[in-house]
């Protein structure tokens, strides 16, 4: 079974600073996306990374994907309040069925 | 708003009671996948249906089925409840194709006291 780690799992900051967490896995995968959850709510889709080296930017969130496709990190400049939650990446390996497997999550709070 | 709905969005019942998660998918995916989503085991899949069939299961317990209708929309039924299986259980959709990102409803909040 592919394991996915993230890290760190917590991460308190202030607003304006910046921060990377990492996804990390022994498996490689054929796709890997980027979810952000808040309270209450089911995970929402950020990016989905496809090809090793790949580097997705959304405004302030800068995503990338390892060259040999078994890590992932995701950048954030200047955090702001908003961007607290729970940041989820999530992994397919290629062949058979398309089931992405979760890691735990790196839960972010953006103190403003 | 991903298109997925679920109901209830909160359910609380006794042990050894058996319950019923609805989900609707986005309109136009033929793919429902179903996880549980616990504090310490993080969002754990349970079964995928594409287009009425069984297409995977994940670590669903036997107590614990699901099934999908002739309408895309899918029903998991959890029986014989005990404390531990207190969780969110999330349903999410996708047009089935490999690489196609899940889109997720809001979840369904059990408790069982």
């Amino acid at each position: 079974t592919q394991l996915l780690e993230q890290s760190p799992q917590f991460l308190s900051i202030q607003e304006g600073e910046n921060l990377t967490v990492y996804c990390n896995s022994s498996s490689v995968f054929s796709s890997l996306q980027w979810y952000r959850q808040e309270p209450g709510e089911g995970p929402v889709l950020l990016v989905t990374v496809v090809t090793g080296g790949e580097v997705k930017k959304l405004k302030r969130l800068t995503f990338q994907f390892g060259d040999a496709r078994k890590d992932s990190s995701l950048h954030i400049t200047a955090a702001q309040p908003g961007d607290t939650g729970l940041y989820l990446c999530a992994g397919a390996e290629s062949g058979g069925s398309y089931i992405p497997t979760f890691g735990r999550g790196t839960s972010l709070i953006v103190h403003p | 708003d991903s298109g997925v709905t679920q109901t209830p969005k909160h359910l609380i019942t006794a042990t050894g009671q058996r319950v019923t998660l609805r989900c609707s998918p986005r309109s136009g995916d033929l793919s429902v996948y179903w996880y549980q989503q616990s504090l310490d085991q993080g969002l754990q899949f349970l079964i995928q249906y594409y287009n009425g069939e069984e297409r995977a299961k994940g670590n669903i317990l036997e107590r614990f089925s699901a099934q999908q209708f002739p309408d895309l929309h899918s029903e998991l039924n959890l029986s014989s409840l005990e404390l531990g299986d207190s969780a969110l259980y999330f349903c999410a959709s996708s047009p089935g194709d490999s690489n196609s990102p899940l889109h997720f409803g809001n979840g369904t909040r059990l408790t069982v006291t």
